[in-house]
Parts: structure tokens; sequence; C-alpha cells
């Protein structure tokens, strides 16, 4: 059963904690992507890796990290930096950079 | 500064009926259009994808339309089924020295009752 896979679905958090979402793939993609959804605006790209130990911030990288040990895993950590951490967070994953970008489920994380 | 921007922002029609969602952009270098599905609390599924020498593109019941001189898309959905129920983006790739910027439209949310 091949695709994206994203753990948990819900996180809650005391504020001021790190925390990590997992973002796993199987589809042999080299390009891989997070975002952040808020209610009422468009997805926001974070970071994006395209290839194994390389990463780029996105738009909105403040506040969060993440790693590309291996192909198939890119996961973000959310630190006590990012001020509004409250969010739906979505991983995606493509062949190369510009190619069709396929989504996981999603992670919605709430900090209390 | 590059935006996609699509109307309404909600949507309520009858099961079996046909609506139309907009997406207009202003993003430039324009190098293609998708039109996502994303069902609540899941992540997006892509639905068409559309270049810049393309003016229709059918998936089923649903069909995209793009005229690249006004810089604006459309999404008809015919014979509307309770699971059509969802939000519709537009997302706009521009190209950049990068390759790889993307730009979401905020969605149109589709209600579709019995």
């Amino acid at each position: 059963d091949g695709g994206i896979t994203q753990s948990p679905k819900y996180l809650f958090r005391k504020e001021g904690q790190n925390v990590t979402l997992s973002c796993e793939q199987n589809l042999n993609h080299d390009a891989m992507y997070w975002y952040r959804q808020d209610p009422g605006q468009g997805l926001r790209l974070i970071y994006y890796s395209q290839i194994v130990n390389d990463f780029q911030k996105g738009d909105i990288a403040e506040g969060y990290s993440v790693s590309r040990e291996k192909k198939e895993s890119f996961p973000l950590t959310v630190t006590s930096a990012q001020k509004n951490p409250t969010a739906f967070y979505l991983c995606a994953s493509s062949i190369a950079l510009p190619d069709t970008q396929y989504f996981g489920p999603g992670t919605r994380l709430t900090v209390l | 500064k590059n935006q996609v921007e699509q109307s309404p922002q909600s949507l309520i029609i009858l099961e079996g009926k046909n609506c139309t969602l907009q997406c207009n952009y202003t993003v430039s270098p324009f190098s293609n259009l998708r039109w996502y599905k994303q069902d609540t609390g899941r992540g997006p599924v892509s639905l068409t994808i559309m270049t810049f020498s393309e003016n229709t593109k059918s998936n089923g019941r649903y069909t995209a339309t793009l005229d690249a001189d006004t810089k604006q898309s459309s999404l008809h959905i015919t014979a509307s089924q309770l699971s059509d129920s969802a939000s519709y983006i537009c997302v706009v790739r521009t190209l950049t020295g990068g390759g790889n910027k993307l730009t979401f439209g905020t969605g149109t949310q589709l209600k579709v009752e019995l």
C-alpha cells in the first residue's frame, strides 16, 4: 500500500514545548515538503527538500526545523520559538521539484 | 505580488445540480494551474492540471477551463453528489529561479445537500 503517511493525526502540546511531526513516504520520491494550513488562508510552505541531506526554507520557516537523513522521511519540529503553532500541518512529496505533489492526511497540532 | 483568488468562498447546492467555481490569479510568469479537492481533515488530492496551451480538461464529472489571457480558471462540477462536499483549492505554479513556487488560493467550500 504505497503513499505518504503522517502521524499522529491529532497532537496536543503545552506552550513552550518542542514537538516533532512525522512524515514518511514509500513512493520513492526525491522531493518532500511541509505546509501549514490555517482557516481562511491558502497553504503556506514551511520547508522543502529536493534530495536527501538537503533542505531549503519556504515562506514561513521561522520557528520550525527539519531534517532529511533518509529519502523516505522528512520530520518537522515545531519549536517554542514559533509564536502561533496551532494549525493543520500537511506533508507532501513529488518525484522531483516541479512535479505533481501528493499530500499526506495531515496532522492537527493544538498548543494549549 | 503573486496572488490567487477564489470565489465564491462557500457554496451550498442540491444533489444532482451543477456548479462552477472560479479562480483568478496574478501569478507571473505562469507555468501551470492545478485544482485540488480537499475533504475535511484530509490532505488535498489533485483533480486536474492545466498548462498555458490548454483551454479545457476533464476528469470525470469535473471540467476545468483556463483562459491564460485573462488569467482566469473555472472548475465545473456536473451532476453533483454528496461526496463532492469538500474544499476546492486552485494552485498556480510560477517559473522562478528555484522552479517550484506554488501560490495557493484559500479555497471554495462546497456543500452538497439532499
